[in-house]
């Protein structure tokens, strides 16, 4: 079974430019987050889809979006790059279905990150 | 914002020994997550302990949990040099999927 598929795998953008980046999740995953990770702020929450739905989203700026398609892949755009939003992207996917926040349907399953650097 | 903070920052340990990082967090949780990074790579779940259990056990694994001390800590046995990694704690806030992670302890296993 693949796993949680993310591209590109790095990338170097330079300042004022915007990046869009891909994540395929595991077959039958409907939930898809999206964290950043800099040595600075550690791992942080950016935000969640659902059935194509934005569920949750962590305080990041606007310039921060992202969208899901009707097969669970989702996409996130930075605008208006920022030196400080260089950092490793990282995708996670769950099944999403779970009824109890224990359950092992909300576990989150990682892909590799997208490591992006602003210059 | 972290959750909490997972100490120590840095373990260093020979083959063989066993090693224990710890995490504390803030609020109430239903359950906690500790999850392994290797280097610029994604993280790897590892196990997850429920609010109303003391102990779990995953092979070489050992996690606690005390919620009266809203803290938890990790245990590996018999460390191998494959165990070199960064290890996160991270609780739920909100929803199920949207974790707080810890900041994280860099643990090296020297051959």
């Amino acid at each position: 079974k693949a796993g949680v598929t993310q591209t590109p795998r790095y990338l170097i953008k330079t300042r004022g430019q915007q990046v869009t980046l891909s994540c395929s999740p595991i077959s039958g995953h409907r939930s898809v987050s999206w964290y950043q990770q800099t040595p600075g702020q550690g791992l942080q929450f950016l935000f969640e889809y659902f059935s194509e739905t934005q569920r949750n989203k962590g305080n990041f700026p606007g310039r921060f979006s992202g969208r899901q398609f009707s097969n669970s892949r989702s996409e996130m755009n930075v605008s208006t790059l920022e030196l400080g939003d260089s950092a490793l992207y990282l995708c996670a996917s769950s099944v999403g279905q779970g009824a109890s926040p224990n359950s092992g349907a909300n576990v989150l399953t990682f892909g590799a990150g997208s490591r992006l650097t602003v210059l | 914002s972290q959750q909490g903070e997972e100490d120590p920052q840095a373990l260093s340990i020979q083959e063989g020994e066993n090693a224990t990082m710890n995490c504390s967090y803030k609020t109430s949780i239903n359950n906690l997550q500790w999850y392994r990074q290797n280097s610029g790579r994604g993280l790897v779940h590892l196990i997850l302990i429920r609010s109303n259990e003391r102990e779990k056990h995953s092979g070489r694994l050992r996690v606690t949990l005390d919620t009266s001390k809203k803290s938890s800590s990790l245990l590996i046995t018999a460390s191998r040099a494959a165990d070199t990694a960064s290890y996160f704690c991270a609780t739920p806030q909100g929803s199920a999927r949207q974790l707080t992670f810890g900041s994280g302890t860099q643990l090296t296993v020297l051959p």
